[in-house]
């Protein structure tokens, strides 16, 4: 597509539901990774992808945050039995490869709010 | 790891040239300056990226120190569109072959009518 999309653009979860965000990159885009804002905050990293693999998930903050990505597209980030302090907004950006990236910079997507009640 | 400095906020008249300023005294040889910029309710913007010489787009200009410790951001005319967090960043290579964005405060430019 055109741009990155993520889906739900808003999420309203019960504590300790499980929720899945979804995003869809840039056709072509190897990289994505998926990072979160906090009210009032920077962007916290959460995840990279390259194709398929994950070499980097050392920002997921516990066992209840994993991540896939299929056919080197679509990536879901799913939150296990949700607690408040996940609500934010989950923001995914998608790349060329690292070895082109230097030149473009990401494309990030409007991203999903999530609200833990 | 490569840390950048930026006021908090800065103001602009409309139609009037802006130049937004970053510190990053402790960058290396081989970091690039990315600039991303913020409006309210979306995700963040890529605008311009350089390495040693100033670079111009469609969107801005960027100016890039002789000693590189330093860049500024130039939007040329600023428009009430131009109201955001602009983010002045030394991508950090994460050594797994990713390249992670480390966002801070930004400065929050207001454009007066």
């Amino acid at each position: 597509g055109a741009g990155v999309s993520q889906s739900p653009s808003n999420k309203v979860t019960e504590k300790g539901k499980d929720v899945e965000l979804r995003c869809d990159p840039i056709s072509g885009h190897t990289a994505l990774y998926w990072y979160r804002q906090s009210l009032g905050q920077g962007l916290e990293f959460l995840i990279y992808f390259q194709g398929n693999s994950a070499p980097d998930k050392s920002g997921l903050p516990s066992d209840r945050f994993s991540a896939e990505r299929t056919g080197g597209s679509v990536s879901t980030l799913t939150i296990q039995r949700t607690q408040q302090e996940d609500s934010a907004v989950y923001l995914c950006a998608s790349s060329l490869a690292p070895s082109q990236w230097s030149n473009y910079g990401y494309t990030f997507g409007s991203g999903t709010r999530l609200t833990v009640v | 790891d490569a840390k950048t400095t930026q006021p908090n906020s800065m103001e602009s008249n409309e139609e009037e040239p802006v130049h937004l300023p970053c510190n990053h005294s402790t960058i290396s040889g081989t970091d690039y300056i990315h600039w991303y910029r913020q409006l309210p309710s979306q995700g963040p913007e890529y605008v311009i990226h350089g390495l040693t010489s100033n670079v111009n787009n469609r969107m801005a200009s960027l100016a890039i120190a002789e000693d590189r410790k330093s860049s500024t951001l130039i939007l040329h005319r600023a428009t009430l569109r131009d109201a955001a967090v602009y983010y002045c960043i030394l991508p950090n290579s994460s050594g797994a072959g990713s390249y992670q964005l480390t966002f801070g405060k930004g400065t929050k430019l207001s454009v007066i009518p």
